[in-house]
């Protein structure tokens, strides 16, 4: 069954920590893409990559950085500058833009 | 500035009444507004999506109305049912799917 799948669920940082959140799909979408939920704040994209090896900033990266070695693979690093790193974490892929497809998100919150 | 305007934060609907969600975009190149269903602790699930060459379209009991001269949109749900509670997004895209920009969300809650 295809799909997007994130892991984990749910993740715990410690100040001054990074932490690595994981986005797989097996749509064989050629972009995926990373937003950050806040409540009552819709969606924010963090950073999009459209082919292998290449990546672009969306509206918020500051803080944190991406790496698409692999067309299934996107994962997310929240690095210790991301001073506000609560939130829920959603990726996404799509073929050719449309539609996006979300997995179910990382909830990631502060120690 | 590129954003989504999307009203009301909050609705109230009985079963069996019509939900309506209403959003305004500011930037005439966006080609492309999809309406994504989200269930608490799940990621948003795509409902429903048009293009700015119709003004109206329908699938099941969900219905885009497109007012391309006003830049406004809306998510007409019919016969709403306690199932649809849920939260509601409109967004908007250029035609190279490089952005997708969301509105704030609409928590909706329908009560039997």
């Amino acid at each position: 069954d295809g799909g997007i799948t994130q892991s984990p669920k749910y993740l715990f940082r410690k100040e001054g920590q990074n932490v690595t959140l994981s986005c797989e799909q097996n749509l064989n979408h050629d972009a995926m893409y990373w937003y950050r939920q806040d409540p009552g704040q819709g969606l924010r994209l963090i950073y999009y990559s459209q082919i292998v090896n290449d990546f672009q900033k969306g509206d918020i990266a500051e803080g944190y950085s991406v790496s698409r070695e692999k067309k299934e693979s996107f994962p997310l690093t929240v690095t210790s500058a991301q001073k506000n790193p609560t939130a829920f974490y959603l990726c996404a892929s799509s073929y050719r833009g449309f539609p996006q497809h979300f997995g179910d998100g990382t909830r990631l919150s502060i120690l | 500035q590129q954003q989504v305007k999307q009203s009301p934060q909050s609705l109230i609907v009985q079963k069996g009444g019509i939900s309506i969600i209403n959003c305004a975009y500011e930037n005439t190149a966006f080609d492309y507004f999809p309406w994504y269903q989200q269930f608490p602790g799940k990621g948003p699930a795509l409902l429903i999506a048009i293009r700015p060459d119709v003004s109206e379209k329908k699938e099941g009991r969900f219905t885009i109305s497109f007012n391309k001269s006003a830049k406004q949109f809306s998510l007409h749900i019919m016969d709403s049912q306690p199932g649809d509670s849920a939260t509601y997004f409109c967004a908007a895209s250029n035609e190279a799917g490089t952005a997708l920009i969301f509105g704030k969300g609409t928590t909706l809650s329908v009560s039997s």
